[in-house]
């Protein structure tokens, strides 16, 4: 079973666009929604993370935003740059030292 | 540059055979995960050690087994490879910091079995 469902599986952006990849999960004992990076040929690496005591994220063109009520998380990225190009992970976990489960990943492609 | 080292970085071998792939942790990093990560599957969450335990099992087969050693390197050993094992293989370390756990993935091995 799923424990994080990721949406859309693929995104074609225009450069300058808003991306949007969206995640929901079930287990309510989950405190910690990290979003990973990955660029082919390389492994993932973490872009941004958010806990459940805030609605919303920020850091330069990455947003998350929470629902808590709704079990769902979002990744935006404004301004959408090609080199922004890469599949995108989001993952939840519960407590520290605890097994990260991963979404099955969005590959975005921003095309110029 | 994440700081895990994987090795080797590529791995071609035949079916029924047996490899071992190596994983450096970060400097200080206590726990490694290991994944494995195919076109249609994303990454699935393997086997979790922390200072030479065993912690967390995920979709591992009984092919699969692994260990970390008390200078915290660990090794996956894949067994009776089938052709279904072809994929990216990630370990990655962990460390507490900003308010959560982050992940850090070595740069993976890619396996392929004839």
């Amino acid at each position: 079973q799923q424990q994080v469902k990721q949406s859309p599986q693929s995104l074609i952006v225009q450069k300058g666009g808003i991306s949007i990849i969206n995640c929901a999960y079930e287990n309510t004992a989950f405190d910690y929604f990290p979003w990973y990076q990955q660029f082919p040929g390389k492994g993932p690496a973490l872009l941004i993370a958010i806990r459940p005591d805030v609605s919303e994220k920020k850091e330069g063109r990455f947003t998350i935003s929470f629902n808590k009520s709704a079990k769902q998380f979002s990744l935006h990225i404004m301004d959408s740059q090609p080199g922004d190009s890469a599949t995108y992970f989001c993952a939840a976990s519960r407590n520290t030292g605890n097994q990260f489960y991963f979404g099955t990943g969005t590959s975005l492609t921003v095309i110029p | 540059d994440s700081g895990v080292t994987q090795t080797p970085k590529h791995l071609i071998t035949a079916t029924g055979q047996r490899v071992t792939l190596r994983c450096s942790p970060r400097s200080g990093d206590l726990s490694v995960y290991w994944y494995q990560q195919s076109l249609d599957q994303g990454l699935q969450f393997l086997i979790q050690y922390y200072n030479g335990e065993e912690r967390a099992k995920g979709n591992i087969l009984e092919r699969f087994s692994a260990q970390q050693f008390p200078d915290l390197h660990s090794e996956l050993n894949l067994s009776s490879l089938e052709l279904g094992d072809s994929a990216l293989y990630f370990c990655a370390s962990s460390a507490y910091q900003g308010g959560g756990e982050t992940q850090y993935f070595g740069p993976g091995t890619r396996l392929l079995v004839l």
